[in-house]
C-alpha cells in the first residue's frame, strides 16, 4: 500500500536550517509529482512547493522562495525539504503529498499524505 | 487571507444535510480549475474526499457530494454522522500566482 512517511522535524532558532524528508514506498516514486503542504498550529493547510515528477521543474509559495528548496532521489524514493533562514512563522506540521493530477496543467490533487512531521521554530 | 474562501464553521444534527461554500475568482475557481476537497479528523493528516469537483475517490461515501458553478463550489454531506465532524477544506489553482490554494477550512460540528 502507498506510504509516505516524514521525518527530520525539530525545535530550531529563527535563522537555522532543517531538513524534512519524505519516505515513499508502495507506488513508482518516480512517476509522480511531489509537494509539501503545512499546517500551522490552529491554523489550514499551505501549500508549500512541489517539484516535477523527474525533478526538472521546481514551484514555491511566495512565503518560503528563496529561502526553501525542495528535491528528490528517486533512487532512494525520498522527497527533500531543505529550509534555511527559518522564521517563527515557519513553525508548522509539514506533509508530503503525492500528486494524482499535473500542476503544470493547474489540476494538482493530492491522494495520499504523510502523517506529517512538526518544525518548531523558537529561540 | 485564503485565497479561496470557506465559512469557518458549520453544524448541523445527526441526519441532517449541510453545505459547505468555497468561494474563489476569475483566476482560479472561476477560470475552469477543478476543485477537490479534504476532510481532516482531529489530530490526522487530510483525506483525498472529493476531486475534480464532483467525483469521490473509492471508499469514500456517497453521503458526500461536490458540485461548481462560476467562481464557487460546495461540498454537501447528507447524513449527518458523528464521524463526520472534521475540517473540510476545498483546493484548486490560481493561474495569477501560478500556485496551488486551499480555503481556509471549515469545521464542522454534529450538533
Amino acid at each position: 500500500q502507498v506510504q509516505l512517511v516524514e521525518s527530520g522535524g525539530g525545535v530550531v532558532q529563527p535563522g537555522r536550517s532543517l531538513r524534512l524528508s519524505c519516505a515513499a514506498s508502495g507506488f513508482t516514486f518516480s512517476s509522480y509529482g511531489m509537494h509539501w503542504v503545512r499546517q500551522a498550529p490552529g491554523k489550514g493547510l499551505e501549500w508549500v512547493a512541489v517539484i516535477w515528477y523527474d525533478g526538472s521543474n521546481k514551484y514555491y509559495a511566495d512565503s518560503v522562495k528563496g529561502r526553501f528548496t525542495i528535491s528528490r532521489d528517486n533512487s532512494k524514493n525520498t522527497l527533500y525539504l531543505q529550509m534555511n533562514s527559518l522564521r517563527a512563522e515557519d513553525t508548522a506540521v509539514y506533509y508530503c503529498a503525492r500528486d494524482l493530477g499535473r500542476f503544470e496543467y493547474g489540476d494538482s490533487r493530492f491522494d495520499y499524505w504523510g502523517q506529517g512531521t512538526l518544525v518548531t521554530v523558537s529561540s | 487571507q485564503s485565497v479561496l474562501t470557506q465559512p469557518p464553521s458549520v453544524s448541523g444534527a445527526p441526519g441532517q444535510r449541510v453545505t459547505i461554500s468555497c468561494t474563489g475568482s476569475s483566476s482560479n475557481i472561476g477560470a475552469g480549475y477543478d476543485v477537490h476537497w479534504y476532510q481532516q479528523l482531529p489530530g490526522t493528516a487530510p483525506k483525498h474526499l472529493i476531486y475534480g469537483n464532483t467525483n469521490r475517490p473509492s471508499g469514500v461515501p456517497d453521503r458526500f457530494s461536490g458540485s461548481k458553478s462560476g467562481t464557487s463550489a460546495s461540498l454537501a454531506i447528507t447524513g449527518l454522522q458523528a464521524e463526520d465532524e472534521a475540517d473540510y477544506y476545498c483546493q484548486s489553482y490560481d493561474s495569477s500566482l501560478s500556485v496551488v490554494v486551499f480555503g481556509g477550512g471549515t469545521k464542522l460540528t454534529v450538533l
